[in-house]
């Protein structure tokens, strides 16, 4: 199994420029997650998937968009880049809970380094 | 306050040495907890989930301590290849939505030299 894949594993943009990570996970995992890590701020998560065909808000969904058309893919957009948008950004992945509020183990991307110009 | 907190380090202990780290968190109705290891420019790759009763992975134990509201990694007879930064992991109140994400702290590095 290759787990959680993610492509590209680097990209430079221009201000004003769009893009889309892809995120792809072989495990039938329920939960998608994107983070972006940024130095002394730790994981923030971007926005999350539940299910095929479900996206809702993270903590800092503002200037990205998310799709998941598929239950094993789950693309991050950049509309229009940002130098804020400067970062490393990971997909993750999970069983859903066994029950609330106890998580399963989240799998991890080897992530994305985004610098925007 | 930030949901969890970590000491960022860096930690800088010798071979062999013990070396413990704190995580504290601030949600009192937390029911998961995670220490992850991430080596640097890698992905966070998981360490060992901490129950309440504690639990010890070869030369790593965890604790939890609810009253105090913190969780704990212990290493024994560090080796240079512990060099990592070490992310604590505690689920979230739930958000808008009523989903309860997982909440990271920002990571303690550790530096072990021969």
């Amino acid at each position: 199994n290759a787990g959680v894949t993610q492509t590209p594993k680097f990209r430079v943009l221009k201000t004003g420029q769009s893009m889309t990570l892809l995120c792809a996970q072989d495990m039938n995992h329920e939960y998608m997650y994107w983070y972006r890590q940024d130095p002394g701020m730790g994981l923030r998560l971007i926005h999350y998937s539940v299910g095929e065909g479900t996206t809702a808000k993270g903590e800092v969904p503002d200037g990205y968009n998310v799709s998941r058309l598929k239950k094993q893919n789950f693309l991050l957009g950049l509309e229009s880049a940002a130098p804020s948008q400067t970062s490393v950004y990971f997909c993750a992945s999970t069983h859903k809970y066994r029950t609330s509020g106890v998580y399963n183990e989240q799998f991890f991307g080897p992530g994305t380094r985004l610098t925007v110009l | 306050r930030k949901e969890v907190e970590q000491d960022p380090g860096p930690f800088n202990v010798p071979e062999g040495a013990t070396v413990a780290f704190n995580c504290t968190y601030s949600n009192s109705a937390s029911q998961s907890f995670f220490w992850y290891r991430q080596d640097c420019r890698k992905e966070p790759k998981l360490l060992m989930s901490v129950y309440s009763s504690g639990n010890e992975d070869g030369r790593f134990t965890a604790q939890l301590n609810r009253a105090s509201q913190y969780i704990s990694l212990l290493i024994r007879d560090s080796k240079l290849s512990d060099s990592a930064t070490y992310l604590c992991a505690v689920n979230g109140r739930p958000m808008n939505t009523g989903f309860q994400k997982l909440v990271f702290g920002t990571g303690t590095r550790l530096l072990v030299s021969p």
